[in-house]
């Protein structure tokens, strides 16, 4: 069983849509971060947190530390949203980094 | 963005051929990685270093090997290439500085070994 999973794997919606993605992790974390990457393209730091949550325009990023829970979530959802959004959890035992296999995300104009 | 960079960003090459990456950040950070991503998979590490000439393996290091001679360089060598090291390398950087956990990502260089 992977440390970090999310879910789902695949999400198609219509634009305009209310978009959640979900991350759970089994061991201690000291922080947890979610990256975008668009297809054939770079991977791009969204949003870092150990506790809250953090909000930049449409995108909101939750993280529950007792539950052992982070959502990303997307209002307001647009076709230039489309992408492979991953997360990655910074563990607490020994600071690496576990990545989650990423959810495909395709908006529908 | 981070001042990461990759060279080259596309190759193919030959089993059997050696074959150098080349990660050149300008942030000044202590902390370079070096992953592979493939479909099913997600970013796997392959090598990671904790400074000048200190590096470490990750979970997929067979067949790979990582040299760190400034700061601002880490780069990463297929000994003898394989078609199972087809994939897109992704270099990042780390401080760890003032609490900082952030990585951030190079542009990525797509291998193809034929």
């Amino acid at each position: 069983k992977n440390e970090v999973e999310q879910s789902p794997q695949n999400l198609t919606a219509q634009e305009g849509e209310f978009i959640t993605i979900n991350c759970s992790y089994s061991v201690g974390i000291s922080a947890l971060h979610w990256l975008q990457q668009h297809p054939g393209g770079g991977i791009v730091s969204l949003f870092m947190l150990s506790s809250g949550k953090k909000k930049h325009g449409r995108l909101i990023a939750t993280i529950n530390i007792q539950e052992k829970h982070s959502s990303l979530h997307i209002t307001a959802s647009h076709p230039r949203d489309s992408a492979v959004y991953i997360c990655a959890a910074l563990m607490n035992r020994d600071d690496k980094i576990i990545f989650g296999k990423g959810t495909r995300l395709h908006i529908l104009p | 963005d981070a001042g990461i960079t990759q060279s080259p960003r596309h190759k193919v090459t030959e089993t059997g051929t050696p074959v150098t990456l080349r990660c050149h950040q300008t942030e000044n950070h202590r902390y370079m990685y070096w992953y592979r991503q493939d479909p099913g998979h997600g970013l796997r590490l392959i090598h990671y270093s904790y400074g000048v000439k200190d590096t470490d393996k990750g979970e997929v290091s067979d067949g790979y090997s990582v040299s760190r001679s400034k700061t601002e360089d880490f780069l990463l060598t297929l000994e003898s290439a394989t078609s199972s090291q087809t994939s897109v390398y992704f270099c990042a950087i780390r401080d760890r500085g003032r609490g900082s956990h952030e990585q951030y990502f190079g542009p990525g260089t797509r291998l193809t070994v034929t």
